[in-house]
């Protein structure tokens, strides 16, 4: 099974920065991955597909880059909504998801 | 647009079997270009897809459940369901659908969620 890994685990920043995320995968997963958004006790949200695609909807304030094994989300300046717990998910072997990363208000 | 709605039993004996179904709303489960997925996320834990389920009836799962999960669709009503048996108290977890947007025979991403809901593992 292929394994994602998410760093960091905690990310405390301030309205207005520029957040970087990054996901690694255990193997080679070309550019099979998806983020997403969750906030507490909601359904988790698709923000970005086949790495760098943005869903229709999503602010252009997000982007996703990367292929093979490493991966980033990156949010340049962030909203008061951005707060959030944020996934990557692979679906180059069924799916995987990372462990999450949680964007924290400094 | 397309809505996903959980419904089933929220607390389930350990042993039994989880029954769960998600009815779709807005769109046909017998769309082309979707599978439907289960989802769960227990307690302050991270996500862990269970399976899928394509309107055929073809089923993936997650080889760690795999032994214990069932898989459904019943495109006249809509819906589709999972059963997981021999439940444990680490089934304990918030369950979500999720419309999966892949091709027939391809992998996708979840791009429609269910709100989820919450099955508890006790006796």
């Amino acid at each position: 099974d292929i394994q994602m890994t998410q760093s960091p685990s905690t990310l405390s920043a301030s309205v207005g920065d520029r957040v970087t995320i990054t996901c690694r995968a255990s193997q080679s997963i070309s550019g099979w991955l998806a983020w997403y958004q969750q906030k507490p006790g909601k359904a988790p949200k698709l923000l970005i597909y086949m790495a760098s695609v943005l869903e229709s909807g999503v602010p252009s304030r997000f982007r996703g880059s990367g292929s093979g094994t490493e991966f980033t989300l990156t949010i340049t300046s962030l909203q008061p909504d951005d707060f959030a717990t944020y996934y990557c998910q692979q679906y180059n072997s069924y799916y995987t998801f990372g462990q999450g990363t949680k964007l924290e208000i400094k | 647009q397309v809505q996903l709605q959980e419904s089933g039993h929220g607390l389930v004996k350990p042993s039994q079997t989880l029954s769960l179904t998600c009815s779709v709303s807005g769109g046909s489960i017998s769309s082309t270009n979707f599978y439907w997925s289960w989802i769960r996320q227990p307690a302050g834990k991270g996500l862990e897809w269970i399976g899928r389920v394509y309107k055929s009836g073809s089923t993936n799962y997650n080889s760690s459940l795999k032994s214990r999960v069932t898989m459904s669709v019943d495109t006249s009503k809509n819906q589709f369901s999972l059963r997981l048996s021999s439940v444990t108290a680490a089934d304990t977890a918030v369950y979500y659908c999720a419309r999966d947007r892949s091709g027939s025979g391809s992998l996708g991403f979840m791009d429609v969620w269910g709100k989820g809901t919450t099955v508890t593992v006790s006796s």
